[in-house]
């Protein structure tokens, strides 16, 4: 079982809809999460970080995070065509070592 | 504010070869990460520096790799020798010195290096 799971996708959506993204975590002691978002061939770049139960809206973007179910989400909404890009789950235990999944690719059609 | 910067951007080398990665936190930072992406796998931590002691070295995949981070600054992460499957992204990332829980790192653009 890897440590953080997410579906690689592609994850295709229309130029304004919501685009869903999900991911697990198996490492119970996990208490700092975050998404990153990544273009292709570039670094990854932290969009949304979240550390209790809840959502927490930035913008067009919503994290969403479930520790009793080790589920965190990240909804991003109007999307456009400039947000097509690789989405990265990612949990830490604090400042230690961040643990990042696969990626979701995520292409927002015009 | 500069961001974390990374020496060289690309490195293409052949087997056997010796290869140093370059890092330069964000000033004042003194966490220092060391991450690497193989193609078609996941972002995985190699090693943490607090300042420039060794805080967590687990994902070192072997002894061919030396990470070093003299006065606790920049940082330097050597491959000797170099293996084909040490190709790969390697990304430096770095956060303040806080060890509270929402210490946020902040990545550098990556060195892509190729072993043929």
């Amino acid at each position: 079982q890897k440590e953080v799971e997410q579906n690689s996708g592609p994850l295709s959506v229309p130029e304004g809809a919501i685009a869903s993204l999900n991911c697990t975590y198996s490492d119970r002691g996990s208490q700092s999460f975050f998404w990153y978002r990544q273009y292709s061939g570039k670094s990854p770049e932290l969009i949304m970080s979240i550390y209790s139960n809840g959502d927490k809206e930035d913008g067009r973007f919503t994290a969403q995070l479930n520790k009793a179910s080790q589920y965190v989400s990240l909804l991003i909404r109007d999307s456009q065509p400039s947000d097509s890009a690789t989405y990265l789950c990612a949990v830490s235990r604090g400042y230690q070592k961040v643990t990042f999944g696969i990626g979701t690719k995520l292409q927002v059609i015009p | 504010e500069a961001g974390v910067t990374q020496f060289p951007s690309h490195s293409v080398i052949e087997k056997g070869q010796t290869v140093t990665l370059r890092c330069d936190p964000i000033s004042g930072h003194d966490n220092l990460y060391w991450y690497r992406r193989v193609m078609g796998k996941e972002i995985k931590f190699l090693l943490h520096f607090v300042k420039e002691s060794k805080q967590d070295e687990s994902g070192m995949p072997n002894n061919r790799f030396l990470a070093e981070r003299t006065g606790g600054t920049y940082s330097t992460l050597k491959v000797q020798p170099a293996e084909l499957e040490d190709s790969g992204v390697y990304f430096c990332a770095s956060s303040p010195q806080g060890r509270g829980l929402q210490e946020t790192q902040y990545f550098g653009p990556g060195t892509r290096l190729l072993v043929l």
